[in-house]
């Protein structure tokens, strides 16, 4: 098992639709997780970070299932400016070190 | 808050030439920085963890000799591609760890074209 997998994607969805993406972990021992997006030929962003069971904000809301190891994105009321590839990061070995990355889903959302 | 800053943002050289880029954090103190290495259409792949007043932790694969990094201050590290080749041509990202949390910042990112 990948240390990070995410759903491949692209997801393709009108503006205004909800969409949720997917990530399983394999390190049970891993205590926070994080969402980056990451737009086409730039660097990756901070989107959320995740803690306990789960985070909000605005739009976006992510989800920490530890009994099944994986975590969700939803991003509701899509934007044109919510297109970008969005990666599930876990620390490696549970520290607070290295971040494993995961390949990362494509949304395009379209008008 | 949390910003990073890198230098230059565009290298186009000769084959053979060393690269030397610069990562810096702005506005916060990182005793640990990482550089990251990124083909098109790949995930990111971690290169080495830059140590300040120590020495890189390099990642299985990652030839030492060919990238040099050094960490000098708490706000910048420097990691140089000696003898570049075609080979080496990639995104080049550093990051560092604000907080305690474990979350990290990246900078604008490096595009290094070795002809």
């Amino acid at each position: 098992r990948k240390e990070v997998e995410q759903d491949p994607g692209p997801f393709n969805v009108p503006e205004g639709a909800t969409v949720a993406f997917n990530c399983t972990y394999s390190n049970s021992a891993s205590q926070s997780f994080f969402w980056y997006r990451q737009d086409c030929r730039k660097e990756p962003k901070l989107l959320m970070s995740v803690y306990s069971s789960g985070n909000e904000d605005g739009r976006f809301t992510a989800q920490l299932n530890r009994a099944s190891q994986y975590i969700s994105l939803l991003i509701r009321d899509s934007k044109l400016s919510d297109s970008a590839t969005y990666l599930c990061v876990v620390p490696f070995s549970g520290g607070y070190n290295k971040l494993i990355f995961g390949a990362g889903t494509r949304l395009a959302v379209h008008p | 808050g949390a910003v990073v800053s890198q230098h230059p943002s565009w290298v186009i050289c000769k084959s053979g030439t060393s690269v030397k880029i610069e990562c810096r954090s702005l506005d916060f103190q990182a005793t640990t920085m990482f550089w990251y290495r990124q083909f098109p259409k790949q995930s990111l792949m971690l290169m080495a963890t830059s140590n300040e007043g120590s020495k890189a932790t390099y990642e299985q694969g990652v030839e030492k000799d060919k990238f040099l990094i050094n960490h000098a201050s708490l706000t910048l590290s420097t990691l140089t591609v000696t003898s570049a080749h075609p080979e080496d041509s990639s995104f080049y990202i550093c990051s560092a760890r604000a907080g305690h949390r474990g979350a990290q910042y990246f900078g604008p990112g490096t595009r290094l074209l070795v002809l």
